[in-house]
């Protein structure tokens, strides 16, 4: 079985500071990695995912994430924030073996962005 | 083109009662996968349906099931309502080309207060 572990559930940050956003995961079979963002009161978000390839991943909104096989870890970066990055992230996985549009979740980070 | 669409978007019910809750997904895709948003418990996988078909299904009690039509609508139906079901109900559609690799595509939600 799978599971996501995002290891900060709150992050404050300053406006035009670099943010990073933590997540390891934990699988017994290859997994793709997804991060998806939550604005209030609104479903989620796509922001990036990593299927293969290069293990840095750019996304929306200048949001990149890199992956690392040996530390199962996929944590979003972005080098300077804006207010309206305040959002809450999650990280997800999915295994190959996935038999249909199953994401295991992480229990998301909330970014606090502060001028 | 049209995002996924869920109705309603606020529901309110009381114990024992049931309750149904709609899902168009975006024209063309074929898969759609229903989540369970709560504080405590986060974010947690019911079911997906692909062509009519239940492909997945998650950790939860008979009580919630689901439906998927011809025109890829889906449906989620949870009878004997509990004040533990009270959550956000997010539904997601994706191509269904390959599971594990789809991005899903999640609507606004439904928020369903049991009392």
């Amino acid at each position: 079985a799978q599971s996501v572990t995002q290891l900060d559930s709150q992050v404050p940050v300053f406006e035009e500071a670099p943010v990073e956003l933590r997540c390891n995961y934990s699988s017994s079979v290859s997994v793709y990695l997804f991060w998806y963002v939550q604005y209030p009161n609104q479903g989620l978000q796509l922001l990036l995912k990593y299927l293969s390839g290069s293990t840095l991943v750019k996304g929306i909104n200048g949001f990149e994430a890199e992956f690392n096989k040996s530390q199962t870890s996929f944590h979003l970066r972005k080098p300077s924030v804006h207010i309206s990055d305040t959002a809450e992230y999650f990280c997800a996985v999915s295994d190959i073996d996935n038999q249909g549009g199953k994401l295991i979740f992480g229990q998301g980070t909330e970014l606090s962005v502060k001028p | 083109k049209a995002g996924v669409t869920q109705t309603p978007r606020y529901l309110i019910k009381t114990r024992g009662q049931q309750v149904t809750l709609s899902c168009s997904p975006i024209s063309g895709h074929r898969s759609v996968s229903w989540y369970q948003q709560t504080p405590g418990q986060g974010l947690q996988f019911l079911f997906e349906y692909f062509s009519e078909t239940q492909r997945n299904k998650g950790n939860f009690p008979g009580r919630f099931s689901g439906r998927q039509f011809s025109n890829s609508r889906s449906e989620m139906n949870v009878s004997t309502l509990e004040l533990g079901d009270s959550a956000l109900y997010l539904c997601a559609s994706s191509l269904g080309v390959t599971f594990s690799t789809d991005t899903q595509y999640f609507g606004p939600g439904t928020r369903l207060t049991v009392l």
